[in-house]
């Protein structure tokens, strides 16, 4: 199956710091990938929508300066948490869909987040 | 009102036990649904998906009612292994909504 690969899968650094997470996609191409973040006990939250090529779609409350996102091929996309907080403390997971319609996503790992 | 909402849970169940819970979705738009586990602290794996006239894999069995609007999940022959968190997953206009989750543990 499809094969979505997410790096680093977890990260501690100093409030202030600003990481890079990584997303790609193995074995196919992804014009479209997302990403979420989960804090414990809750759903996942759809944060933006990557499209390759051009600019990010972020749902609604989402600081686009804060979280940027980069869909430089059809295989990477990246979220850049600039000017991490302890409130930025999450899991954040992408995921890419394949070709055809109402295909399920295929997630990354995940990455854990922690700010101190 | 929620779009997709899930009985949390905690279903605990013998090993060997059946288990169903339901998930129920708000837009009768939505066009494709799936369950999806999630362990601690893991991504979400894809369980499988929801077919309209059901669908049987192996110990997993998922149904989707339109009319009302809710997809199951039924777990027969529980393992030790099936303890996960379970995430039902709707799909409307290429838009993922998620539940947040039913928590499913099985005993020894």
């Amino acid at each position: 199956g499809a094969v979505v690969s997410q790096h680093p899968s977890w990260v501690i650094c100093k409030s202030g710091t600003s990481v890079k997470i990584e997303c790609r996609s193995l074995d196919f191409q992804a014009t479209t990938m997302f990403w979420y973040r989960q804090f414990p006990k809750q759903s996942l939250m759809l944060m933006a929508t990557s499209n390759e090529g051009s600019k990010a779609t972020y749902e609604q409350g989402v600081e686009k300066d804060k979280f940027l996102i980069n869909h430089a091929s059809l295989t990477l996309s990246t979220l850049t948490v600039t000017s991490a907080h302890p409130e930025d403390s999450s899991f954040y997971i992408c995921s890419a869909t394949g070709q055809g319609d109402n295909q399920p996503q295929h997630f990354g790992d995940g990455t854990r987040l922690s700010i101190l | 009102r929620k779009e997709v909402e899930q009985d949390p849970g905690p279903f605990n169940v013998p090993e060997g036990a059946t288990v169903a819970f339901n998930c129920t979705y708000s837009n009768s738009a939505s066009q494709s649904f799936f369950w999806y586990r999630q362990d601690c602290r893991k991504e979400p794996k894809l369980l499988m998906s929801v077919y309209s006239s059901g669908n049987e894999d192996g110990r997993f069995t998922a149904q989707l009612n339109r009319a009302s609007q809710y997809i199951s999940l039924l777990i027969r022959d529980s393992k030790l292994s099936d303890s996960a968190t379970y995430l039902c997953v709707v799909n409307t206009y290429y838009k993922l909504s998620f539940g947040a989750g039913t928590t499913v543990t099985v005993r020894a």
